[in-house]
């Protein structure tokens, strides 16, 4: 298996472009989850899911959209890119409560 | 908000050591969890302890969870070199199993 995978790993992009992180993974879980990691801190939930179809926001949802049209895939758009979501992304998933398996996050800066 | 805080934000210990990190959280919780970070990578699962549990154990990794002093301590027994990351505590409740809020981390370093 190669669990959760997230691409590209790095993106450089100018403010007001847009973009999309994708995110996969083959383990059949169905709750996904994104964060994002600025320097020396915690992560912090942007969206999650708790099955196809199904999204909420989390704790700073601002700026970005989610879908769920499948199990395995969970992209994250940056509508219109700002310099305040210069971070890193991780994307997670788990099969219910407990332990997230994370991806190797995604390094983006926004000029 | 972050719920977790963590104490301290950097700890420095020789190897065979032993290590020990704090996490305060805010409100009830469910379940509290650990992760590991290398630099640069994403974060690893260590242990869960639900709100129920006083004590875990997972190889050298010893938690312990007070509910009613709404904290939780790490101890990693007999260092290694590769212990050397970065220390997370995670807490979910009642704002929802799938919403974790993550302290800012103890950065860890095992001197050889």
């Amino acid at each position: 298996n190669a669990g959760v995978t997230q691409t590209p790993k790095f993106q450089v992009l100018k403010t007001g472009q847009s973009m999309t992180l994708q995110c996969a993974q083959d383990m059949n879980h169905e709750y996904m989850s994104w964060y994002r990691q600025d320097p020396g801190m915690g992560l912090r939930l942007i969206h999650y899911s708790v099955g196809a179809g199904i999204t909420d926001q989390g704790e700073v949802p601002n700026g970005y959209n989610v879908s769920r049209s499948t199990t395995e895939d969970f992209p994250l758009r940056l509508l219109s890119a700002a310099p305040s979501q210069t971070s890193v992304y991780f994307c997670a998933s788990s099969y219910g409560v407990g332990e997230q398996f994370f991806g190797p996050g995604t390094r983006l800066t926004v000029l | 908000s972050q719920q977790g805080e963590e104490d301290p934000q950097a700890l420095s210990i020789q190897e065979g050591e032993n290590a020990t990190m704090n996490c305060s959280y805010k409100t009830s919780i469910n379940n509290l969890q650990w992760y590991r970070q290398n630099s640069g990578r994403g974060l690893v699962h260590l242990i869960l302890i639900r709100s129920n549990e006083r004590e875990k154990h997972s190889g050298r990794l010893r938690v312990t969870l007070d509910t009613s002093k709404k904290s939780s301590s790490l101890l990693i027994t007999a260092s290694r070199a590769a212990d050397t990351a970065s220390y997370f505590c995670a807490t979910d409740g009642i704002q929802g199993a799938q919403k974790l809020v993550f302290g800012q981390g103890t950065r860890l370093t095992i001197n050889p």
